[in-house]
C-alpha cells in the first residue's frame, strides 16, 4: 500500500470549514483514498473514501487532485465533535478484505 | 445502524495470564480483524480472519495470540501469556464481502487492557 504524509495537527474554529490535506504521491491506478478518524479513545471511523473523482457524503467532501498525488478532506461546518485524529489511507480495494495501515494522521482541534 | 460490539471494555490481568478478548462482528460480515492501539502510538493491525481461518497476520502476531471464531457470532482474540508490554487497547473490526460500493469497515470501541 502507498505511503501518505499528513500534517500532524491542525487547528479550526467551531462553523468554519477544515481542510485536512493528505500526499499520496506513490499511489497507484487501482488504489482508492480513505479517510478515518479517531475520536479519543474510539475505535477508528470510516468517513468517505475515493478513486479519481471529488466525493461528498453527510460527514465530509473529499477532493481528489487531477494527478491523484494528493487530496483534501474537507468537513464544511466543523463542531467540537469533530476534534479527533484524522487518519489518510490508500488502499487496494473499496470493499471486501483489505487490512489498514494507519499512520500517525493529522489531530484535528476544533476550538469555539 | 450495525454495531461491532467489544467485551469487556477494560480488562486488568497478570503478566503471565491468559486473557480472552471478546467481538461481535456485524451479522452479514465475512471479514474479521484484530488491531491494536499502545497508549500514545499508531493503530495496528494484528490479523485478519476469513472463512474460518486466519488470512493475514503482522509480526506482532506471534504464537502467544490466536483467533477463534467459536460459534458463528462471536470473535475472539486470545492472549496465551500475557506481558508487560501487551498493554494496549485492542480493536475488533469486520468488513462486508468483494462487492459493495461502500466501505462497510467498521471497528468496534475496543478493549483496554492492562497488563501488571
Amino acid at each position: 500500500d502507498a505511503k501518505t504524509t499528513q500534517p500532524p495537527s491542525m487547528d479550526c474554529a467551531e462553523g468554519r470549514a477544515a481542510n485536512l490535506p493528505c500526499n499520496h504521491s506513490t499511489i497507484s491506478g487501482n488504489e482508492y483514498v480513505y479517510w478515518y478518524r479517531q475520536i479519543h479513545s474510539q475505535g477508528p471511523q470510516y468517513i468517505i473514501h475515493g478513486l479519481k473523482n471529488n466525493e461528498t457524503n453527510e460527514m465530509a467532501s473529499l477532493i481528489i487532485t487531477e494527478d491523484r498525488k494528493s487530496s483534501t478532506l474537507i468537513l464544511p461546518h466543523a463542531t467540537l465533535r469533530d476534534t479527533a485524529v484524522y487518519y489518510c489511507i490508500v488502499r487496494l480495494f473499496s470493499g471486501g478484505y483489505n487490512k489498514l495501515i494507519f499512520g500517525a494522521g493529522t489531530r484535528l482541534a476544533v476550538h469555539p | 445502524e450495525p454495531e461491532v460490539t467489544q467485551t469487556p471494555s477494560h480488562q486488568v490481568t497478570q503478566m503471565g495470564q491468559e486473557v480472552i478478548l471478546r467481538c461481535v462482528p456485524i451479522s452479514n460480515h465475512l471479514y474479521f480483524y484484530w488491531y491494536r492501539q499502545i497508549l500514545g502510538q499508531k493503530v495496528e493491525f494484528l490479523v485478519s480472519f476469513y472463512n474460518n481461518e486466519i488470512s493475514e497476520k503482522s509480526e506482532i502476531f506471534d504464537d502467544q495470540f490466536s483467533v477463534e471464531r467459536p460459534d458463528g457470532s462471536n470473535f475472539t482474540l486470545k492472549i496465551r501469556s500475557t506481558k508487560l508490554e501487551d498493554s494496549a487497547m485492542y480493536f475488533c473490526a469486520s468488513s462486508p464481502g468483494l462487492v459493495i460500493r461502500s466501505d462497510g469497515y467498521t471497528f468496534g470501541s475496543g478493549t483496554r487492557l492492562t497488563v501488571v
